[in-house]
């Protein structure tokens, strides 16, 4: 069983739609989670950074977090053609030494015009 | 502020050569990551390094790659002797202080291709 599991979509919307992001993880040690948007050939950047349960908001961004299920996710309101990306889940352990995420597979979502 | 940089953004080597990958850490970061991303899946941890040292090597493959961040210089990946299943985008990342609330932030990558 692999450790985050994320559906790798293609998610196509038309623009303007509600889009909902989600992982489901397996160790329950995971204590922060991360959403990243990733442009084709280009580096993974951080959207959204969270530790515990519940919600947090940033702009037209979403994370929900709901550790007794072990599921996160993302929403997008108002999405824009500008939001077509691959979105990446990532998670990262509260103890040891290293400081390394565990990412999902991540999901293409396509904003239609 | 520049953000990590990595270079060079393309590699194209030959199977059997050398490939040498480098990455600078965002300003006043001494902590950096290496991760691997191949065709249709996520990125995979490979190792992580402050300066100097090692921290946490478990997901680099046990021959042909190695790591190292001097004190002074960009962080190097090494892959000798490559192979095609070598090609992916190697992206780094780096952080502050290393606490578990520090955020990563990555470079643009290096598209390896082994021909």
């Amino acid at each position: 069983q692999k450790e985050v599991e994320q559906d790798p979509g293609p998610l196509s919307v038309p623009e303007g739609a509600i889009v909902s992001l989600n992982c489901t993880y397996s160790n329950s040690a995971f204590q922060y989670f991360m959403w990243y948007r990733q442009y084709s050939r280009k580096g993974p950047e951080l959207l959204m950074y969270t530790y515990s349960s519940g919600n947090k908001e940033d702009g037209r961004f979403t994370a929900q977090v709901d550790k007794s299920s072990k599921y996160i996710s993302l929403f997008i309101r108002d999405s824009q053609p500008s939001d077509s990306a691959t979105y990446l889940c990532a998670q990262k352990r509260s103890g040891g030494a290293t400081n390394k995420l565990i990412f999902g597979t991540g999901t293409l979502l396509a904003v239609q015009p | 502020n520049a953000g990590v940089m990595q270079n060079p953004r393309h590699l194209v080597r030959r199977r059997g050569q050398e490939a040498r990958l480098r990455c600078s850490p965002m300003k006043g970061h001494s902590h950096v990551y290496w991760y691997r991303q191949l065709p249709e899946e996520g990125l995979k941890f490979m190792v992580y390094l402050q300066k100097e040292n090692i921290i946490d090597e478990s997901g680099m493959p046990k021959e042909r790659f190695s790591a190292e961040f001097p004190k002074e210089g960009p962080s190097i990946l090494r892959i000798q002797q490559v192979v095609r299943g070598d090609s992916a985008a190697y992206f780094c990342a780096s952080s502050g202080a290393g606490g578990k609330n520090e955020k990563l932030f990555f470079g643009s990558g290096t598209q390896l291709s082994v021909l």
